[in-house]
């Protein structure tokens, strides 16, 4: 199956920094999203970028389908920040993989004050 | 609009018994999609269903089980629980339209085996 790969694994910043996470995928997907899982487990959907780039604040994401990669950019950095970030993919080869999405190993972020 | 909901939130059942966990997604969405989060093995897939059919299934042994409602509502069901069940389970449902597959997660139950 497809195989998701996060770095780096674990990130630790002071308030105000900027960052970059990234996420290699080894196939072509049709979905591929961003999460952060806030400290009671809920995945908050950050973005739904199967490819191009957008921007939410003082977040943005880029994917490069064509390389198999993604960025998540967080820029001015706070401490509610803080928490494991996951990239998920579905790939695109058909009916067996149809629903499901399939998990990075997540980047834990700390920031801190 | 209400997100997905999972009941209960917080559940300890002893080895042995059986538990079933449910999930009511957002409202038009037709696919329903299971999860497990250990800190072990990360998340991990365990089946989809769309208009009340699993159309897809990971690989976790046959006690792990599911169904969905004609509301779109699904449950799962884990029988004869074993200690490195305990988990964090979450369900995610999506409009599953056409290329748009985006989804959304509940707030998750937390299910510990004791």
């Amino acid at each position: 199956g497809i195989q998701v790969e996060q770095s780096p694994p674990d990130l630790i910043l002071q308030e105000g920094a900027n960052s970059t996470l990234r996420c290699n995928f080894s196939d072509s997907v049709n979905n591929l999203q961003w999460f952060h899982q806030n400290p009671w487990g809920q995945l908050i959907n950050l973005f739904y970028i199967p490819s191009g780039t957008k921007q939410n604040g003082r977040l943005s994401a880029t994917t490069v389908a064509t390389e198999r990669y993604s960025l998540l950019y967080i820029s001015s950095s706070q401490t509610t920040d803080s928490g494991v970030y996951f990239c998920a993919v579905e790939p695109s080869a058909g009916g067996t993989s149809y629903g499901k999405l399939t998990f990075g190993q997540g980047t834990i972020l700390t920031v801190h004050p | 609009k209400a997100g997905v909901t999972q009941t209960p939130r917080y559940l300890i059942k002893t080895r042995g018994q059986q538990v079933t966990l449910s999930c009511s997604p957002i409202s038009g969405h037709r696919s329903v999609s299971w999860y497990q989060q250990t800190p072990g093995q990360g998340l991990q897939f365990l089946f989809e269903y769309f208009s009340e059919t699993q159309r897809n299934k990971g690989n976790f042994p046959g006690r792990f089980s599911g169904r969905q409602f004609s509301n779109s509502r699904s449950e799962m069901n884990v029988s004869t629980l074993e200690l490195g069940d305990s988990a964090l389970y979450l369900c995610a449902s999506s409009l599953a339209s056409g290329q748009i597959t985006e989804a959304f997660f509940g707030q998750g139950t937390r299910l510990t085996v004791v």
